[in-house]
């Protein structure tokens, strides 16, 4: 089944530990994002790839960090999680990343950080 | 800067009848593509009906469709006859052919179905 993958589901962690939001796609797809969704403020764009080792910052880059070493791969990573960064995150994938191409989304990962 | 605007932030509709949601849209590009998202409480992001700028004919998709009136830059979805599946937030979304091909959200709106 063709998907997108985020692990984990739920992830409660206190503030300063670090932790990783894994995300993984098996449709062979080139564009990969990071967004977060926030209670009135609908889903803003942490950070996008357009393919390997390409990776560049969205709207709301501050506190994140991410790599693609593999196409399939998409870890979203918080060195020193706050807070500010208790969030719905969402994974996202597109064919080809161009205006046409529609994006596909992982389950979203509830982080809780205290 | 593109942005989008989501007025109501609740609707509510009996079971069977018809609502309509509201989006605007601001946009410099003149090639973008306009998309409504559901998502219901199991937090799942689900594309609903996707409409390309340049095409004057509204998309539709079964019991989904849109107004999308381009001078006025409004995209407004319509559900006919609803179902208490259709409960869910539903996020108006903008997405152009720049160098960052993100989606640009509105707030939502939360739309629940009432028997």
């Amino acid at each position: 089944e063709a998907q997108v993958t985020q692990n984990p589901r739920y992830l409660i962690t206190v503030t300063g530990k670090k932790l990783t939001v894994t995300c993984s796609q098996n449709m062979n797809h080139e564009y990969m994002s990071w967004y977060r969704q926030d209670p009135g403020l609908g889903l803003r764009q942490i950070y996008y790839s357009m393919n390997v080792e390409v990776t560049d910052k969205g709207d709301v880059p501050e506190g994140y960090k991410v790599s693609r070493k593999e196409k399939r791969n998409f870890p979203l990573i918080l060195e020193s999680p706050s807070p500010n960064q208790t969030s719905l995150y969402f994974c996202a994938s597109s064919l080809t990343g161009t205006w046409d191409s529609p994006l596909h989304f992982g389950n979203g990962t509830r982080l809780t950080v205290t | 800067a593109q942005t989008v605007t989501q007025s109501q932030p609740e609707m509510s509709v009996q079971e069977a009848e018809t609502v309509t949601l509201s989006c605007t849209y601001d946009t410099s590009e003149s090639n973008y593509y306009l998309f409504w998202y559901k998502q219901p409480p199991s937090r799942q992001m689900i594309l609903v009906i996707r409409q390309e700028a340049y095409k004057q004919q509204n998309a539709t998709e079964n019991r989904f469709s849109v107004n999308f009136q381009k001078a006025a830059k409004s995209f407004s979805l319509k559900i006919s006859d609803s179902q208490l599946g259709d409960t869910a937030m539903y996020f108006c979304a903008l997405k152009n052919g720049g160098s960052n091909y993100k989606l640009t959200f509105g707030k939502g709106t939360l739309l629940t179905v009432n028997p």
